[in-house]
């Protein structure tokens, strides 16, 4: 009983560099999520998609991309990763109603 | 704009005390209130409280909507240490997206 997976769980970026990080679940749910959570900080949507080849912009959108080719996965592409890109990172799907996270990923940016 | 907005920021309490967390919204278009809890790493989803289903109780963990007044309470009864955890509130404005507030840190002292 996967749920929501989430890849890498730790990574350290130099500035400028690219990285794709990874979601995927296994709930056949239509909606899916990537939100960021700076310390001392609620959960700040990036992107979202609330189905196979359809995606927009959260609250947060700026230096990330998102692609949604199956219901299963959801990547979140960094271009030129930015120091103020350091956080924790969750990916999230939903039926609707109750959003189910991953187990986040820690990003730092040097 | 959707806001969500939680207090107290953080509380700290002894074992055996009864703490209850607030949280309020603006809302454009309301569908739902969720509550989660954030230990190490993903939240897990506690309630979600409608119109149709304005309180929910599991266990010590009881939780209300105010629909008129726009908010929600969540309360821990006979609180114990596994209880220190960031409460995170959340409200799905219609869109399946959901707006998180900042949380309340809770501190249990044994």
């Amino acid at each position: 009983n996967a749920g929501v997976t989430q890849t890498p769980k730790f990574r350290i970026l130099k500035i400028g560099q690219s990285m794709t990080l990874q979601c995927t679940q296994d709930m056949n749910h239509n909606y899916m999520y990537w939100y960021r959570q700076d310390p001392g900080m609620g959960l700040k949507l990036i992107y979202y998609s609330v189905g196979a080849g359809i995606t927009d912009k959260g609250e947060v959108p700026n230096g990330y991309n998102v692609s949604r080719s199956t219901t299963e996965d959801f990547p979140l592409r960094l271009e030129l990763a930015a120091p103020s890109q350091t956080s924790v990172y969750f990916c999230a799907s939903s039926y609707p109603g109750v959003a189910f996270f991953g187990q986040g990923t820690r990003l730092t940016v040097v | 704009e959707d806001k969500v907005v939680q207090s107290p920021l953080s509380l700290v309490v002894h074992e055996g005390d009864t703490v209850t967390l607030n949280c309020s919204y603006e809302v454009t278009n309301f569908r739902s209130l969720l509550w989660y809890k954030q230990e190490k790493k993903a939240p897990t989803f506690l309630f979600m409280l409608t119109s149709s289903g304005i309180e929910k109780k599991s266990g010590r963990l009881s939780s209300i909507l105010d629909k008129k007044e726009l908010f929600s309470i969540l309360n821990i009864t006979a609180t114990q240490t596994g209880d220190s955890a960031i409460y995170l509130c959340a409200v799905n404005f219609g869109n399946e997206k959901l707006t998180f507030g900042t949380g309340t840190r809770l501190t249990i002292i044994p």
